[in-house]
């Protein structure tokens, strides 16, 4: 049961527009999301994150949504730039679960068309 | 650099062979986790560590798998008796043990090809 789901696996984009990256969840006793971006034959990269006490969290470029009641989030990447070019992984997890372990999404293809 | 290290960081071996890795992650970092990702999916939890102690298996961990982390610094991944479906990139993490820090520090991971 996949329960983070990164219904696109790839997404082009022209430099300089708005990215849009998509996840779905479908445990409710998640409660942290964060986004990873990860390069050929290197580990993942933390990006940014989201407690589900809020709805919106900004660092820079990137700009993480989340909905609640609709189990879903976004990663706005603005402006996009050749560099954005990798796989994004959408992460979750829980207060209650004690480990902190992450569940991942299966990944979108970013690729930023210069 | 002080990231989290792995090694080795390719590993071929044939079918029946035992193998062992090694994850070195950032210093202050109390917690360290495994991962195994394999081609299209996304990293999927293995095994958590609380200084030496480790503290949940998933059920992927087959008993032909065992990860130790004797001192609470570095921690081995052994898989023995490897088996073509053991292919797969081992990833590991650490995080500091913060009350709810979520954030997780991955290393360049160990690529195994069992022939």
């Amino acid at each position: 049961d996949q329960q983070v789901k990164q219904n696109s696996p790839s997404l082009s984009v022209q430099e300089g527009r708005i990215s849009i990256l998509n996840c779905d969840y479908t445990n409710s006793m998640f409660d942290y999301f964060l986004w990873y971006k990860k390069y050929p034959a290197e580990g993942p990269t933390f990006l940014i994150s989201i407690s589900s006490i809020k709805d919106k969290n900004e660092d820079g470029r990137f700009t993480v949504f989340l909905n609640k009641s609709a189990k879903h989030l976004s990663l706005h990447i603005v402006p996009s730039q050749p560099g954005d070019s990798a796989v994004y992984f959408c992460a979750a997890s829980g207060s209650n679960f004690g480990n902190e372990k992450l569940t991942f999404g299966t990944g979108t293809r970013l690729t930023i068309i210069p | 650099d002080t990231g989290v290290s792995q090694d080795p960081r390719h590993k071929i071996t044939k079918r029946g062979q035992n193998v062992t890795f090694r994850c070195d992650p950032i210093s202050e970092h109390n917690r360290l986790y495994w991962y195994r990702q394999t081609l299209g999916q996304g990293p999927e939890f293995l095994t958590y560590f609380q200084n030496e102690a480790q503290l949940e298996k998933s059920r992927l961990l087959s008993d032909r798998f065992s990860a130790e982390r004797p001192k609470g610094s570095f921690s081995t991944l052994e898989i023995q008796r490897t088996e073509q479906g053991d292919s797969a990139m081992y990833l590991c993490a650490s995080s500091p043990s913060a009350v709810l820090s979520y954030e997780q520090y991955f290393g360049p991971g160990t690529r195994l090809t069992v022939t």
